[in-house]
């Protein structure tokens, strides 16, 4: 079975662009969650979806977005990219009601470099 | 809130030795209880877990017990190798959230 996939792998950005991360979740998996890992930090909430729509965000400012997908794929998105942005960008994936929420899997994640 | 507390890092052991890495938390009810370990380069991977009190979550050599008159769920193995060398986040879900806390993480590096 697969597991959780992230594309790229790697992101280089400059100051003030869009970066747009993607996350293919566990196959019958409905729940996607986003974190931030930055140098550190440990790992920081960012967004939770749960069957297509945006359950929850974390302390972040509005510029973090994103969305679910029908197949439950996810896409994050960072618009006005400051360096600070810099850090690793987890997905996990969860089974969602059938689990309770209970257990995540994670992806390898993206790193995020803004210069 | 919920929080959770780790032990800095890192920590440095030779082979074969004794690991222990600190875990206390603070949450309402009766949260959930996990390990997971991030090896360089990767994301984080599911090392064992707990839901209940006295519970006993245990793999790969690894184990850790659910203390609820301590709030805490300490990770244990008995002979560390060089390939455990990763950083580890002791986490929790408290029930009626579908967010976990995590703590910081305590990074392990094992010498051959």
């Amino acid at each position: 079975e697969a597991g959780v996939t992230q594309s790229p792998t790697h992101l280089i950005k400059t100051r003030g662009q869009q970066a747009t991360l993607r996350c293919s979740p566990i196959s019958g998996h409905t729940s996607v969650y986003w974190y931030q890992q930055a140098l550190g930090l440990g790992l920081q909430f960012l967004l939770w979806y749960d069957e297509g729509e945006e359950r929850n965000r974390g302390n972040f400012p509005p510029r973090f977005s994103g969305r679910q997908f029908p197949n439950y794929s996810s896409e994050l998105n960072v618009n006005a990219l400051e360096l600070e942005d810099s850090a690793l960008y987890l997905c996990a994936s969860s089974a969602g009601r059938t689990s309770g929420y209970n257990e995540q899997f994670f992806g390898p994640g993206t790193r995020l470099t803004v210069l | 809130g919920d929080s959770v507390t780790q032990m800095e890092g890192p920590v440095t052991l030779s082979e074969e030795a004794f690991l222990t890495i600190n875990c206390t938390y603070t949450a309402t009810g009766y949260p959930s209880l996990f390990w997971y370990v991030q090896y360089p380069g990767e994301g984080l991977q599911l090392l064992l877990k707990a839901t209940k009190a006295d519970d006993k979550g245990s793999n790969k050599g690894f184990e850790a017990t659910y203390r609820k008159e301590t709030t805490s769920f300490h990770l244990e193995k008995g002979s560390v190798q060089v390939s455990d060398s990763a950083v580890y986040f002791c986490a929790l879900l408290s029930g009626g959230s579908y967010i976990p806390t995590f703590g910081r993480g305590t990074s392990l590096i094992v010498h051959p």
